[in-house]
């Protein structure tokens, strides 16, 4: 079955520093998606970035980037240049291709501090 | 480009009632799924739609339904509310083909009093 966790309840961050937001991912499809998704208060879900399993290469959206280690079965979220809009709830998604067509399975996320 | 419409926003419901949420999703798009996020159990997916058809299903009770119509709008409805129905209901499409990125409406509050 797969399953997400996300073991960091909370982050606090500086303005203007990096942050990583940690994701570890289990699945027995060898093919899947993973997904960062931010939450503001106001409950919109918001799209980040997206590594495929057959990537070959890190994902990277601006100041957004993936460190996918497949072999430790993690996705983590590098925020770089911190900015005070960051403060948020992220969430890490996946979705296996071949088992669950069209459910993604989301961990419990990670509430982020942005500090000026 | 539009995005996608949930409606309505917010909704308060007594418990036994039925209530029916709508989501509009990206034009072209014809992958709509549901979400059910609560403090306690956080993000739980519902049912996904491609096509009109139903591909998957959570683990939900049978008082939650849906369907999705052939512009690929798709509605959900509750059926005899309890409390713990009280959650933010959110839909999100694509296009379906299930490698590309999920895009979210804002949700819908349901409270159920």
């Amino acid at each position: 079955a797969q399953k997400i966790t996300q073991t960091q309840p909370g982050m606090f961050v500086q303005e203007k520093e990096a942050v990583t937001l940690d994701c570890t991912y289990d699945t027995s499809d060898p093919s899947y998606g993973l997904f960062w998704y931010k939450q503001p208060s106001s409950g919109e879900m918001i799209f980040l970035i997206y590594q495929g399993s057959y990537d070959q290469q890190n994902a990277t959206e601006g100041r957004y980037s993936l460190n996918f280690q497949k072999a430790r079965k993690s996705a983590n979220l590098v925020i770089s240049a911190s900015q005070l809009g960051d403060s948020a709830m992220y969430f890490c998604a996946m979705r296996e291709l071949n088992t669950n067509a069209g459910k993604s399975t989301f961990g419990d996320g990670t509430t982020l501090t942005v500090k000026p | 480009k539009a995005g996608v419409t949930q409606t309505p926003r917010y909704l308060i419901k007594t418990r036994g009632q039925q209530v029916t949420l709508s989501c509009s999703p990206i034009s072209g798009h014809r992958s709509v799924s549901w979400y059910q996020q609560t403090p306690g159990q956080g993000l739980q997916f519902l049912f996904e739609y491609f096509s009109e058809t139903q591909r998957n299903k959570g683990n939900f009770p049978g008082r939650f339904s849906g369907r999705q119509f052939s512009n690929s709008r798709s509605e959900m409805n509750v059926s005899t509310l309890e409390l713990g129905d009280s959650a933010l209901y959110l839909c999100a499409s694509s296009l379906g083909v299930d490698h590309t990125e999920a895009f979210f409406g804002q949700g819908t509050r349901l409270t159920v009093v």
